[in-house]
């Protein structure tokens, strides 16, 4: 069963950590991609990797950085943790090319 | 870069009944796919459509891509408990894909 493993289901840190959430794939997939879903605003993808120490800013990347040195992992790094950062954050994969993205089971992160 | 709007936003249906949600792109799509979101869940992948008026049936569900390329929709047939969900239609832009908003489906047994 092909997977996407998200490190954490819920986390709560403080304002200003520097806060790392983890996706790994096991499915050789080229394109890795980090969404938060907030109630009202569907999918808005921050950041997105087609290949290894390759990144590609979505629609709201400030305030998030992320990280590919292995193809089956791809980090999303908030430098700062603020409290509007308080969201469902959803890594998916896929192939290259027309085809279906692999969802995890996405990080409940509650910024106090 | 390109739109993806989706109607309804909420649908409810008392259990049999069926239910429709529509997806408008304002580009013409190479080709565009369907997700299903469990309360509590993540968006697993449903369907793809890349032809021009392609019809696809999944039991009780019909996918539909417009002659244009522009809309799809996708329709459930009686529907059941289990369909309760939010679906996503999703077209791409450039490198990645471009979600819809979502219909959120709640069935009143």
């Amino acid at each position: 069963d092909v997977k996407v493993t998200q490190s954490s289901r819920y986390l709560v840190k403080r304002t200003g950590e520097k806060v790392f959430l983890e996706c790994v794939q096991d499915m050789d997939h080229e394109n890795m991609f980090w969404y938060r879903q907030d109630p009202g605003l569907g999918l808005r993808l921050i950041y997105f990797s087609y290949d290894v120490k390759m990144k590609e800013k979505g629609d709201i990347p400030e305030g998030y950085s992320v990280s590919r040195e292995k193809k089956e992992r791809f980090s999303l790094i908030l430098e700062s943790a603020s409290t509007n950062q308080t969201s469902m954050y959803l890594c998916a994969s896929s192939y290259r090319g027309p085809g279906g993205y692999t969802f995890g089971s996405g990080t409940r992160l509650t910024v106090v | 870069g390109q739109q993806v709007m989706q109607i309804p936003q909420y649908q409810h249906v008392q259990e049999g009944e069926d239910f429709t949600t529509y997806c408008n792109s304002s580009t013409t799509l190479s080709n565009i796919q369907w997700y299903k979101q469990r309360p509590g869940g993540h968006p697993v992948f449903l369907i793809q459509l890349v032809k021009s008026g392609e019809v696809k049936k999944q039991k009780r569900l019909t996918f539909q891509f417009g002659e244009a390329k522009k809309n799809s929709s996708l329709h459930i047939t009686a529907t059941q408990t289990t369909d309760v969900g939010t679906y996503f239609c999703a077209g791409p832009d450039n490198n990645d894909m471009r979600f819809g908003a979502g219909t959120r489906l709640t069935v009143k047994p």
